[in-house]
């Protein structure tokens, strides 16, 4: 049984440009969520979908979009890339049971360098 | 608000138990979570517990939970230096079906011979 699996693990970009990380979440699994976990600290909310559309958001620009498909797979989008935006970003899937205990399972991350 | 602390660093000797503390914010019923990270990886979790529970037990770790001084510990017996890792506290914030984790800084595990 896959895990959740996000591509590609490395990216390099330069300040204006755009990015876009990819996520496959746990089999079985309806709902992703993403992360920014920036050097020594702790994972950051950014968004969350279910059904493909956005459920919740955390406080990020609206620089950060987001996608997910009829698979339940999802894409991160951000634009105009700030030196402030290299981070670890982190997905994370889980079954929307409609209960608080919908367990998030993460991926090993994409580690994003803005330079 | 929204706020998960933890101490930043701990260092133990190899064979003794640690014990790492995170306090949190949400009155709310709640689950709680320990996730621990390795250099370069992501999140593997550990272990949860609800906040109408006081302690779990899973082999090796024991987690309790003081609900009036919202107050949350991770006890691993017998550290193993495999246990060295960067160790985070999480809420579950649930708001209209849907839930978040609120991460604390998270705590670095250091364990020597």
């Amino acid at each position: 049984d896959a895990g959740v699996t996000q591509s590609p693990t490395h990216l390099i970009k330069t300040r204006g440009q755009q990015v876009t990380l990819r996520c496959s979440p746990k089999s079985g699994h309806d709902t992703v969520s993403w992360y920014q976990q920036a050097l020594g600290q702790g994972p950051q909310f950014i968004f969350q979908y279910y059904e493909e559309e956005e459920r919740q958001r955390g406080n990020f620009p609206d620089r950060f979009s987001g996608h997910q498909f009829p698979n339940y797979s999802s894409e991160l989008n951000v634009n105009a890339l700030l030196l402030g935006d290299s981070a670890l970003y982190l997905c994370a899937s889980s079954l929307k049971l409609g209960l608080a205990k919908n367990i998030q399972y993460f991926g090993a991350g994409t580690r994003l360098s803005v330079l | 608000g929204e706020d998960v602390e933890q101490s930043l660093f701990l260092s133990v000797r190899e064979g003794d138990s640690s014990v790492i503390n995170c306090t949190y914010t949400d009155s709310s019923s709640t689950y709680l979570y320990w996730y621990k990270q390795e250099p370069g990886a992501g999140l593997q979790l550990l272990t949860y517990i609800f906040s109408n529970m006081d302690m779990k037990q899973d082999q090796r770790l024991t987690v309790l939970l003081n609900k009036k001084d919202k107050h949350l510990s991770l006890r691993i017996a017998d550290t193993q230096t495999g246990d060295s890792a960067i160790y985070f506290c999480a809420e579950s914030m649930f708001s209209g079906g849907y839930n978040k984790l609120i991460f604390g800084a998270g705590t670095r595990l250091a364990v020597h011979p």
